[in-house]
């Protein structure tokens, strides 16, 4: 069964912290794996999209790694701010659909202190 | 910022009215999407469309449907609203081969 597993459920920092959020996924045969971060009452926003040919990509202060042997991704976070307080949420394609199947994880729930 | 537009933000009805979810989108993108979301829960994929006069039911089962008569147009129409239809409902436009999905704010629906 494809599914795509993200810990930890939540997680809470403080201002200027670096964290790391996981992302493991079973679906197959792979396409490519998103990070979006969803603000509270908003549409999820892509920030990432990897390959199976890539290993790290980055954004910003967001810099997501790819696993394509072990099926993990992480996407870190450096230097946190309020403002990325939000829930983060992977999402794995499946290859050979037309529509391009999503497979959405649950989320991790972040909370930025100051 | 995604040119993808939801509305209403927000809708509070009672049992058995009928509704429609606006989703309206200025991108010119071929390929929509309506998915129903929980809190802390997945989103999950009720219906898309591929372009005009296309429609298809997706993973969740929904009694809510859908029409696509015009390209930038995707309205949800739910026929007659029960509690359990209390939920988010996102809409999301992507398009051609990119299977980058674009997301509007969302509409959040209590049905009492």
């Amino acid at each position: 069964k494809n599914q795509v597993e993200q810990s930890p459920q939540s997680l809470i920092i403080l201002e200027g912290k670096n964290c790391t959020l996981q992302c493991n996924y079973t679906v197959s045969p792979f396409s490519n794996l998103r990070w979006y971060k969803q603000d509270t009452g908003r549409g999820p926003v892509s920030l990432t999209i990897m390959t199976f040919s890539e290993n790290t990509k980055s954004n910003g202060r967001y810099t997501a790694t790819l696993d394509a042997d072990t099926k993990q991704s992480s996407l870190h976070i450096t230097a946190s701010q309020l403002s990325d307080s939000a829930s983060y949420i992977c999402v794995v394609s499946d290859r050979g659909s037309t529509l391009g199947r999503l497979y959405f994880g649950r989320g991790t729930q972040l909370t930025v202190w100051p | 910022e995604a040119d993808i537009y939801q509305t209403p933000r927000y809708l509070v009805i009672g049992t058995g009215k009928k509704i429609t979810l606006e989703c309206s989108q200025t991108m010119g993108h071929d390929k929509m999407y309506w998915y129903q979301q929980d809190p802390g829960m997945e989103l999950h994929l009720i219906h898309y469309s591929y372009g005009v006069n296309s429609t298809e039911k997706g993973d969740l089962s929904s009694e809510s449907t859908v029409s696509r008569i015009r390209t930038e147009h995707f309205p949800l129409t739910l026929e007659s609203a029960r509690p359990s239809h209390t939920s988010q409902y996102l809409c999301a436009s992507s398009e051609g081969s990119s299977e980058t999905q674009y997301f509007g704010p969302g509409t959040r629906l209590l049905v009492l």
